[in-house]
């Protein structure tokens, strides 16, 4: 089993729609959660970060995690054609010396005018 | 401020051959880290540097290595390049190396095309 599992899609949805972008991971050790967007050709830029259970949300981006159901889920509001990437959800655990990201594949998003 | 730079942006060698790839980190960012992406395994870790010493390494054969300058930048290199190494390779850096909410922060990567 995979620490990280995510559905790699492809997710194509409407401009406007509200999209749901979801991870799990096996791993209890993982306490900070990242969503990663990355648009081709480019590297990956940071969206959301978020500490151990709970909500953050930040214009149209909310980001939620369960630890209890190792569970993360990224919701995009009203969607625009700008929003077409692969997003990454990445975690690491409190740091020391294993300090590294574990991302899951990526999913990619298609919004269509 | 000036984001993660790597170069160069894109490469292509031979099977054999070997290669050497730079990143310079944020102003102020002393741990870099290295990633390679490819479409069948995703971003997977390489190795961490932090103040010149390799602090964390991935599950990657030992033709991958890699060593960080006193400047902060750092250098990966792989001996030996097979067809499987072709990928694009990933530099992060981040400032606090993990404390508190500090996270890294992605170059533009460089496209490795071994032939």
């Amino acid at each position: 089993q995979k620490e990280v599992e995510q559905d790699p899609g492809p997710l194509s949805v409407p401009e406007g729609a509200i999209v749901s972008l979801n991870c799990t991971y096996s791993n209890s050790a993982f306490q900070y959660f990242m969503w990663y967007r990355q648009y081709s050709r480019k590297g990956p830029e940071l969206l959301m970060y978020t500490y151990s259970s709970g909500n953050k949300e930040d214009g149209r981006f909310t980001a939620q995690v369960d630890k209890s159901s190792k569970y993360i889920s990224l919701f995009i509001r009203d969607s625009q054609p700008s929003d077409s990437a692969t997003y990454l959800c990445a975690m690491r655990d409190s740091g020391g010396s294993n300090y590294k990201l574990t991302f899951g594949k990526g999913t990619l998003l298609t919004v269509n005018p | 401020k000036a984001g993660v730079t790597q170069t160069p942006r894109y490469l292509i060698k031979t099977r054999g051959q070997q290669v050497t790839l730079s990143c310079s980190p944020i102003s102020g960012h002393r741990s870099v880290s290295w990633y390679q992406q490819t479409p069948g395994q995703g971003l997977q870790f390489l190795f961490e540097y932090f103040s010149e010493t390799q602090r964390n390494k991935g599950n990657f054969p030992g033709r991958f290595s890699g060593r960080q300058f006193s400047n902060s930048r750092s250098e990966m290199n792989v001996s030996t390049l097979e067809l499987g190494d072709s990928a694009l390779y990933l530099c992060a850096s981040s400032l606090l190396r993990g404390a508190g909410t500090d996270t890294q922060y992605f170059g533009p990567g460089t496209r490795l095309t071994v032939l």
